[in-house]
């Protein structure tokens, strides 16, 4: 079974710019979340989309957004880039959203799209 | 969720077990504790997860103390491929706690 896949891999943008990032979780799939890495802040995450819509998010401002799409697929949007946005971002998905089912709601991480922000 | 504290480096003889230990006395009754490790710039890797009893598999064990208020993951006969940063993370199945909160994580260097 193929692993979540996400585009483009590497990513070089200068300031003001906007950037759309594509992950296209495992088959089978429905949640897929969002995670920004940087070596000040560690891993934090941004948000998680379950049939399309936006189900939980995180402490991140507006300029960041987020969609996904009746496949599943998910793309994130940053806006008006700044030069802290340069991060690793990392694509995950899991199988269900349903809470409180013991297991099976692992997360399984993509391999990130670098994005540098000049 | 509840926070975990984990020491920030180890390291271990390559083919000798590794016990990564963590930390978690605010746990909650249905709050499980998973555990992933992030090989450098690589996404992070699912290891395993439990809620009270201790877990086996392919990869790792987990070991859970009875009043859950500690964990110790670990990796049975260590390898190179293993040195990586071993995350600890203590999670809920309510309402919208799918989010994974990572810490700083251990680094796990596996020595020749």
């Amino acid at each position: 079974k193929a692993g979540v896949t996400q585009t483009p891999r590497y990513l070089i943008k200068t300031r003001g710019q906007q950037v759309t990032l594509s992950c296209s979780p495992i088959s089978g799939h429905r949640s897929v979340s969002w995670y920004q890495q940087t070596p000040g802040q560690g891993l934090q995450f941004l948000f998680e989309y379950f049939s399309e819509t936006q189900r939980n998010k995180g402490n991140f401002p507006g300029r960041f957004s987020g969609r996904q799409f009746s496949n599943s697929r998910s793309e994130m949007n940053v806006s008006t880039l700044e030069l802290g946005d340069s991060a690793l971002y990392l694509c995950a998905s899991s199988r269900s959203g349903t809470a409180g089912l013991a297991g099976g709601n692992e997360q399984f991480f993509g391999p990130g799209t670098r994005l540098t922000v000049l | 969720d509840a926070k975990t504290t984990q020491p920030p480096s180890m390291d271990c003889a390559e083919g000798r077990a590794a016990n990564l230990p963590c930390n978690h006395s605010t746990i909650s009754g249905n709050e499980y504790v998973y555990w992933y490790r992030q090989i450098h710039s690589q996404g992070p890797q699912y290891i395993i997860h439990g809620l009270k009893n201790n877990e086996t598999n392919e990869m790792a064990s987990l070991i859970i103390t009875e009043d859950r208020k500690s964990s110790t993951l670990i990796l049975p006969h260590a390898t190179l491929r293993d040195t990586a940063v071993y995350y600890c993370i203590v999670r809920g199945y309510s309402g919208s706690a799918r989010q994974l909160t990572f810490g700083s994580g251990t680094q796990l260097t596996v020595l020749p």
